[in-house]
């Protein structure tokens, strides 16, 4: 099955400078990476997605980059604000399976923006 | 309308007792999908439903777990002779369709087994 590895797995930043977080997966076949946020002891939240026909999707301060030759898939967050503070988990989706929403997901990020 | 809705929000249980969890997902969504999340993990999948019938359950961990969405919108997970490893947060999403991508999680039930 896929695996999906996720570093770092804490990163502190000064508000207002850019963060990266970076993902690897195992299986050649995924098609759907997603990215979710999850604030403490809330609902994992959907921020950005892309689809393996893309290397690249842009929403305002967040980023998302795919490179299916070398699995990896990574985040970007500009312009960085306290509310961006959270965990981030990257995913990938389960080529074999019947839907996008089976999905392996990364341990996670705890994002930490310091004002 | 509203977003996806589980209950027991927090359920405490002894060891070898049985558990339902509840999840209500947004209404007209077909697929229906049920994750595992312990402390500082990311979600496991467990199983996934379209409709009534469960498409994919090759995530549940063995057969003490069963899930039923009999009319092809509540969904009920189900877990026999709990043991202390099921402790976790169970969190249910629903998505409009298998093809369209996007989770919508409920707020998960956390369950400890004592």
């Amino acid at each position: 099955g896929e695996n999906v590895e996720q570093h770092p797995s804490t990163l502190s930043v000064q508000e207002g400078d850019s963060a990266v977080i970076k993902c690897t997966y195992s299986d050649s076949a995924s098609n759907y990476f997603p990215w979710y946020k999850q604030e403490l002891g809330k609902r994992p939240q959907l921020i950005i997605d892309i689809r393996s026909n893309v290397g690249e999707k842009k929403d305002q301060r967040i980023a998302v980059t795919l490179n299916k030759t070398a699995k990896h898939f990574s985040l970007h967050i500009t312009e960085t604000q306290p509310e961006d503070s959270a965990v981030y988990f990257c995913a990938a989706n389960d080529a074999g399976g019947t839907s996008y929403g089976k999905l392996t997901f990364g341990q996670g990020t705890i994002l930490t923006v310091h004002p | 309308g509203a977003g996806v809705s589980q209950t027991p929000s927090n359920k405490v249980t002894e060891k070898g007792k049985y558990v339902e969890l509840r999840c209500d997902p947004i209404s007209g969504h077909t697929a229906l999908y049920w994750y595992r999340q312990s402390l500082g993990q990311g979600p496991e999948f467990l199983i996934y439903f379209q409709g009534t019938g469960a498409a994919d359950d090759s995530g549940l961990p063995n057969d003490r777990f069963f899930a039923v969405r009999p009319e092809g919108s509540v969904s009920t997970l189900k877990i026999q002779r709990t043991e202390r490893g099921d402790s976790a947060v169970y969190l249910c999403a629903s998505s409009p369709s298998p093809s369209s991508g996007e989770l919508f999680f409920g707020e998960g039930s956390r369950l400890t087994v004592l």
